[in-house]
């Protein structure tokens, strides 16, 4: 099982551009790497998922460099909605391997005004 | 669609008792999974299941069982409260592309 590492707790300002990290360096070959969000007292809710170099979506962008041992979750233009925790979770997919999803501790953001 | 639906909401239970965690899902997914959140932490896995009638523990499973007799359900069964249950549950469903769908949690306090 891949573990994954990330730090703590980060903090930032409205407007801008935040990067959260998360370490997973026994990843598996078939592993996928998915970030979810989580607010207080809700279910975490998926962000972003990718398997290697860059993925974009409309809230998010997704880096995996080429040995892919870390990822990076970059958030443009923060708010201070986007205050939450962050979660990496890698795990592969299949119907033969949809087994154990191991959540980090994740990375709690706070967006300042 | 209802996505994934827990019930209880809120439960509180004397030590010693027993009780089920109840977790639907209407997305014909193959995958359902429990997680525990305690105050200030990260998620668990307690168990899960790639499909019906199969199912494996996670990395809390002690305390609890579970069943999955059909694709759509998957209860969550604690044979002894104790007050370490106190947590939030959370059931987890997804389907081969990988996005985990949570359910609103279950609040349970064991007093």
């Amino acid at each position: 099982l891949a573990k994954t590492t990330q730090p703590i707790s980060m903090d930032s300002y409205e407007g801008q551009e935040v990067n959260i990290t998360c370490s997973h360096n026994n990843i598996a070959t078939n592993d996928y790497i998915t970030w979810y969000q989580q607010f207080p007292s809700q279910g975490p809710r998926f962000i972003i998922q990718g398997y290697k170099t860059k993925v974009t979506n409309e809230v998010a962008s997704l880096f995996i460099p080429a040995d892919r041992k870390s990822s990076t979750l970059s958030l443009p233009r923060v708010s201070l909605s986007d205050t939450a925790v962050y979660y990496c979770l890698v795990g592969s997919f299949g119907s033969s391997n949809t087994g154990k999803l191991i959540f980090g501790q994740g990375t709690t953001l706070q967006v300042k005004p | 669609n209802a996505g994934v639906t827990q019930t209880p909401k809120f439960q509180v239970l004397k030590t010693g008792q027993s009780m089920t965690l109840q977790c639907a899902q209407d997305m014909n997914h193959e995958y359902m999974s429990w997680y525990r959140q305690d105050p200030g932490m990260g998620l668990r896995l307690i168990h899960y299941s790639v499909g019906a009638g199969i199912t494996d523990q996670g990395e809390v499973p002690n305390g609890y069982n579970v069943s999955r007799s059909t694709t759509e359900d998957f209860p969550l069964r604690l044979l002894s409260a104790a007050p370490s249950q106190t947590s939030v549950y959370f059931c987890a469903s997804r389907w081969n592309t990988g996005e985990l769908f949570f359910g609103e949690g279950s609040r349970l306090t064991v007093l």
